[in-house]
């Protein structure tokens, strides 16, 4: 299983940062994973964003929840992220990731990260 | 919200000698939620540990996760030079997840 995080572009501050995790090598339909974005800062180091399953619904951290929003299309094995409005401290390095909520809720396999800046 | 607190922030060892991390979580928590990751820089973290002493596959034996009362440590016998890097600790319970600040390990 291989996971691949892409942008959809340069970020302004007050604008909406886009970003879509494909999975390739599985399904994103196989049953028992969560699908998960993390972002890290050299300032605040690991931040999990939130996760959603394969038949939809979704889980927040409770920092970001009200900026936030994470779907999938099983369709095409991808998902994604939406953070709006984003501001410079949304800065960092995005991961998404694969978890097993029923063996402990670690994540077994990340994407290489893609670097976001939003600008002034 | 469960925060987890590592220590030592930075440990010097060298190649050789056994690293002990710790990963002290604010309340009590179950060890079938806790992991470890190590994290080379510009790379995403690896799993290495899950369910507090489960070594993911592929994961060499020098490396073992335990549990030591309410804290959970990963030891890491007879360090390699490709060791030396970061590690961090994370926790699942009540639909959210939590890392730990991580530990440098350094030469």
């Amino acid at each position: 299983l291989q996971l691949q995080e892409f942008t959809s572009g340069p970020v302004k501050s007050s604008q909406t940062l886009s970003l879509t995790c494909t999975v390739s090598g599985g399904s994103i339909s196989s049953g028992g994973y969560s699908w998960n974005w993390i972002r890290q800062t050299p300032g605040k180091g690991l931040e999990w964003i939130g996760y959603t399953y394969a038949s939809g619904g979704a889980y927040y951290s409770p920092s970001l929840k009200s900026r936030v929003t994470i779907s999938v299309d099983r369709s095409i094995n991808h998902f994604f992220l939406v953070l709006t409005p984003a501001t410079a401290a949304d800065t960092a390095t995005y991961y998404c990731a694969r978890a097993i909520p029923a063996a402990g809720g670690h994540f077994d396999t990340w994407g290489p990260g893609m670097q976001v800046t939003v600008s002034s | 919200e469960i925060v987890l607190t590592q220590s030592p922030g930075t440990l010097s060892l060298s190649p050789g000698e056994r690293a002990t991390l710790s990963c002290r979580p604010s309340q009590s928590v179950s060890g079938s939620s806790l992991a470890w990751y190590q994290q080379r820089s510009g790379q995403a973290p690896k799993l290495l540990i899950y369910g507090a002493s489960s070594r993911a596959t592929g994961v060499p034996d020098r490396f073992r996760g335990s549990a030591s009362g309410t804290d959970f440590i990963l030891t890491i016998a007879r360090l390699e030079p490709e060791d030396f890097v970061m590690y961090y600790c994370q926790f699942y319970g009540s639909s959210r997840y939590t890392f730990g600040q991580g530990t440098k390990l350094e030469i």
